[in-house]
């Protein structure tokens, strides 16, 4: 059975860069020939796509994050991380990862998520 | 972007009632909808894709329709683990968007 688990600090500085890692077990990241994405969450409010990477290293993202995101996999840890730049108050959410499904674009399962604060 | 609305916001029903969630999207999207459940704290769960077919493992209640710009979701025979939050989501065009979500609670 597919899990995924992300991992990272839970409390960044405005202006800083917000790393997270999604490990994936109970399969290959690179066999399964899926996407990868992220989605996040401000609380109380409702779900974001920021972004899809593939084993293979090709993204699409959300324009909306203005080009603040890259994507990337290891696929010798069997992860795949999320980086966003020069961030603030309103990317304050919790973050969670999930195999794509149907290319880059339906998401299952996902990880439990991890909440992100942004906070000097 | 598209634009994916639901209605209603939230919604009060009973176990044992049937229900019946909206989602609209600002253009046609064929049928690119996924429909998703989120428990408190916990992650979204997709439930049905490609606007009418179940993900493996959901139960036959629910059942999804619809395709251009307009969409349902329909529990029949509410059971109390079925209070939660359902999200609709358009995956017709990137960037895909979800629907504000809509809340469903025990009267």
């Amino acid at each position: 059975q597919l899990q995924l688990q992300e991992s990272g600090p839970g409390l960044v500085k405005p202006s800083e860069t917000l790393s997270l890692t999604c490990t994936v077990s109970g399969g290959s990241i690179s066999s399964s020939s899926s996407y990868w994405g992220w989605i996040r969450q401000p609380p109380g409010k409702g779900l974001e796509w920021i972004g899809s990477i593939y084993y293979s290293g090709s993204t699409s993202d959300n324009p909306s994050l203005k080009s603040r995101v890259t994507m990337s996999v290891d696929t010798s840890k069997n992860q795949f991380s999320l980086k966003l730049r020069s961030v603030t108050a309103a990317d304050t959410a919790v973050y969670y990862c999930a195999r794509c499904v149907h290319y880059d674009s339906t998401f299952d399962p996902w990880g439990q998520g991890t909440l992100v604060t942004v906070s000097s | 972007d598209i634009q994916m609305t639901q209605s209603p916001s939230s919604l009060s029903a009973s176990v044992g009632d049937r229900v019946t969630i909206t989602c609209r999207a600002s253009q046609s999207i064929s049928s690119y909808l996924n429909w998703y459940q989120q428990k408190p704290g916990k992650a979204p769960k997709l439930l049905i894709y490609a606007a009418s077919t179940l993900q493996s493992g959901v139960p036959s209640r629910f059942s999804g329709s619809g395709s251009g710009t307009d969409f349902t979701l329909t529990i029949t025979s509410l059971q109390p683990e079925d209070f939660a939050t359902y999200y609709c989501q358009q995956r017709y065009r990137s960037p895909y968007t979800f629907g504000q979500g809509t809340k469903l609670e025990i009267k």
